[in-house]
């Protein structure tokens, strides 16, 4: 069965400062990665997602995160946040040609210092 | 857009009772996820449903059963309710693997 680790529970950061936010999968079989960002008090949405194809993918509000395979990682980075990045960021996983099953990690919660 | 509608934002029931969550989607989405989130454990996966009629149970089915007579709505039902069943409740639909999913804005269900 698939499992998505998240290893970092909370990460502090001065705005403007760069960002890294690990998400690490187990699975024997081929995968599709998610990002998810939930802003306080409001639902998830999608802010980027690797399906095939080139490595490096590029999200919304200034996101990437890089698939790599031999690591079975997904990081996510940023390379300046602004406050407005607080929030909660979930990594997803759903198997190749399985029943759809979406399972999520912990969260890592970004907060971002003035 | 998509619209993903949770029928409650906040419930507060007592131990015992029998409760329905509701779940509507506009888009005619083959999925549709039943979610439970508490801090620290993120999102676990209570029942999905991949079909109508069809479901399967996620990491944490235990206390709960699904209903899907009609593609558009996911219904979850806590048989009996406890008081560790008090959780945020996200319900969220996809057209298929490896596309978006949509959530809806959640039900905070607090067991009393």
């Amino acid at each position: 069965a698939q499992s998505v680790t998240q290893l970092d529970s909370q990460v502090p950061v001065f705005e403007e400062a760069p960002v890294e936010l690990r998400c690490n999968y187990s699975s024997s079989v081929s995968v599709y990665l998610f990002w998810y960002v939930q802003y306080p008090n409001q639902g998830l949405q999608l802010l980027l997602k690797y399906l095939s194809g080139s490595t490096l993918v590029k999200g919304i509000n200034g996101f990437e995160a890089e698939f790599n395979k031999s690591q079975t990682s997904f990081h996510l980075r940023k390379p300046s946040v602004h406050i407005s990045d607080t929030a909660e960021y979930f990594c997803a996983v759903t198997v190749h040609y399985n029943t759809d099953k979406l399972i999520f990690g912990t969260g890592t919660r970004l907060q971002v210092f003035p | 857009d998509v619209k993903v509608t949770q029928s409650s934002r906040y419930l507060v029931k007592r131990t015992g009772e029998k409760v329905f969550l509701e779940c509507v989607q506009d888009m005619d989405h083959e999925n549709m996820f039943w979610y439970r989130q508490d801090p620290g454990l993120g999102l676990r996966l209570i029942y999905f449903s991949y079909d109508v009629k069809m479901k399967e149970k996620g990491d944490i089915p235990e206390g709960y059963s699904v209903s899907r007579e009609k593609k558009e709505r996911f219904s979850l039902i806590l048989e009996s309710a406890s008081t560790n069943q008090t959780s945020m409740y996200l319900c969220a639909s996809t057209i298929s693997e490896g596309f978006e999913a949509f959530f809806g804005q959640g039900t905070r269900l607090t067991v009393v």
